[in-house]
């Protein structure tokens, strides 16, 4: 079953503005992380938030975990037409890398 | 030092057959993972091999298998193949197995007919 629930689904945005995508969970959890997929392909890691770090930043890419409403974000800031791809958030239950994905959020950013 | 390769990049199969899907992780790599991601939603775990020990299955049934070889490469079988395996097969690698960042391969897009 899918662990995480990424909100919004699809995202539409203007290149230079920020992009914020949510994810929710159900159990208690060792990591999460989030991955970019372009057009079907394979997944890229981006970044991985342990479940004792509250924010975590990686050039463009500043996510937080809540593990009080078990709930994520990633804010991708300054958006490009490279960022246009599906982003998927993943927990890590067992800390063993068996990842549960959420459905996905696809943002498009229009030139 | 070349990324997770996997082969083939397409395959159609008619149902009922077998198919065989292999991955190769990254050099130095020792854990692989097996992930099935159908068309609109986010990759399922299949399987997860350590050493050449299975270390972990996901909720599929008996007619898919996998194995890892002492080179670490893997393959994943499929029997008796059903329309709805149709989807893209994710391999993954990692250092050791535990909460480290996965690399993932291209896939190999599998289309049953």
């Amino acid at each position: 079953s899918q662990q995480g629930e990424e909100d919004p689904q699809a995202l539409s945005i203007q290149e230079g503005e920020n992009a914020t995508m949510n994810c929710s969970y159900k159990t208690s959890i060792n990591n999460l992380q989030w991955y970019r997929q372009n057009s079907g392909r394979g997944l890229v890691h981006l970044i991985l938030i342990r479940s004792n770090e509250r924010e975590k930043h990686s050039g463009r890419l500043r996510v937080t975990l809540d593990t009080s409403k078990k709930s994520s974000s990633l804010l991708i800031t300054a958006s490009r037409a490279a960022d246009t791809a599906s982003y998927f958030c993943a927990t890590d239950v067992g800390g063993n890398n068996r990842l549960a994905f959420g459905k996905g959020n696809q943002v498009v950013v229009i030139p | 030092d070349a990324g997770v390769t996997q082969s083939p990049t397409h395959l159609i199969k008619t149902r009922g057959q077998q198919v065989t899907l292999r991955c190769s992780p990254i050099s130095g790599h020792k854990s692989v993972s097996w992930y099935q991601q159908v068309l609109g939603q986010g990759p399922q775990f299949i399987f997860q091999y350590y050493e050449k020990e299975e270390r972990g299955r996901g909720n599929f049934p008996d007619r898919f298998s996998a194995r890892q070889f002492p080179n670490y490469s893997s393959e994943l079988n499929v029997n008796a193949l059903l329309l709805g395996d149709s989807a893209l097969y994710l391999c993954a690698g990692g250092g050791t197995g535990g909460s480290d960042t996965q690399y993932f391969g291209p896939g190999t897009r599998l289309t049953v007919l």
